[in-house]
């Protein structure tokens, strides 16, 4: 069936630097995209989400880019910080087809290095 | 703390007995949503919620699973006879109705282990 997916399972960065993290979606369909950030024992956090419509959206330090041709979505954090490092998940919906379900990625582990 | 909460935070239970776990969303969110996670997966979906109404359901909510909304506030996820696959960390999330997005904010979750 179709998924949503990681490129890299792990990833490590220098504090300070920037960190980019990868996942590809097959569901076409999908419109509507969210990271997460999910620190060891706790529920994922939301950190940005964008809509199908829109191929870049920026929060603070974040910024999520969306390519519908190639169906990728890419996180972008900058200077990356020790308190950044957890799991990170992908997570797509069919918001415009009246589904509110999430279809998580299985996560990439970010560890920043001190 | 106005974030999502979920009750209790740890269970452990005997293979074939009964568990039920609570979530009270936060409280102008209209949608809730139950997840389970299992070790270095992301979550699944499982059930979700508008006000009292339970309008999705996955395949992986066999009908030993029930959950219930019962006044659109907290819900309860019970599941009977439990099985030792059933351990995985059950997550809810709820969110405000917006056009064509799913803000979905997660509790910590309720990690269940069956023995």
């Amino acid at each position: 069936g179709e998924s949503v997916g990681l490129h890299l399972p792990t990833l490590s960065v220098q504090e300070g630097d920037n960190s980019i993290i990868n996942c590809a979606y097959s569901n076409s369909a999908s419109d509507y995209f969210i990271w997460y950030k999910q620190e060891s024992g706790k529920g994922p956090q939301f950190i940005i989400d964008i809509r199908s419509n829109m191929d870049k959206r920026q929060g603070q330090r974040v910024t999520v880019l969306l390519n519908k041709t190639v169906k990728h979505l890419s996180l972008q954090i900058a200077a990356t910080q020790p308190g950044d490092s957890a799991v990170y998940f992908c997570a797509e919906n069919r918001a415009g087809a009246g589904s509110y379900q999430l279809t998580f990625g299985k996560g990439t582990k970010l560890s920043v290095i001190p | 703390d106005t974030g999502v909460s979920q009750d209790p935070r740890h269970k452990i239970t005997k293979r074939g007995q009964n568990v039920t776990f609570r979530c009270d969303p936060i409280s102008e969110h209209n949608r809730l949503y139950w997840y389970r996670q299992t070790l270095g997966q992301g979550p699944e979906f499982l059930t979700y919620f508008q006000n009292e109404a339970q309008l999705e359901k996955s395949r992986l909510l066999s009908d030993r699973f029930s959950a219930e909304r019962p006044k659109g506030s907290f819900s309860t996820l019970e599941i009977q006879r439990t099985e030792q696959g059933d351990s995985a960390m059950y997550l809810c999330a709820s969110s405000l109705e917006r056009r064509g997005r799913t803000e979905a904010f997660f509790g910590q979750g309720t990690r269940l282990t069956v023995v």
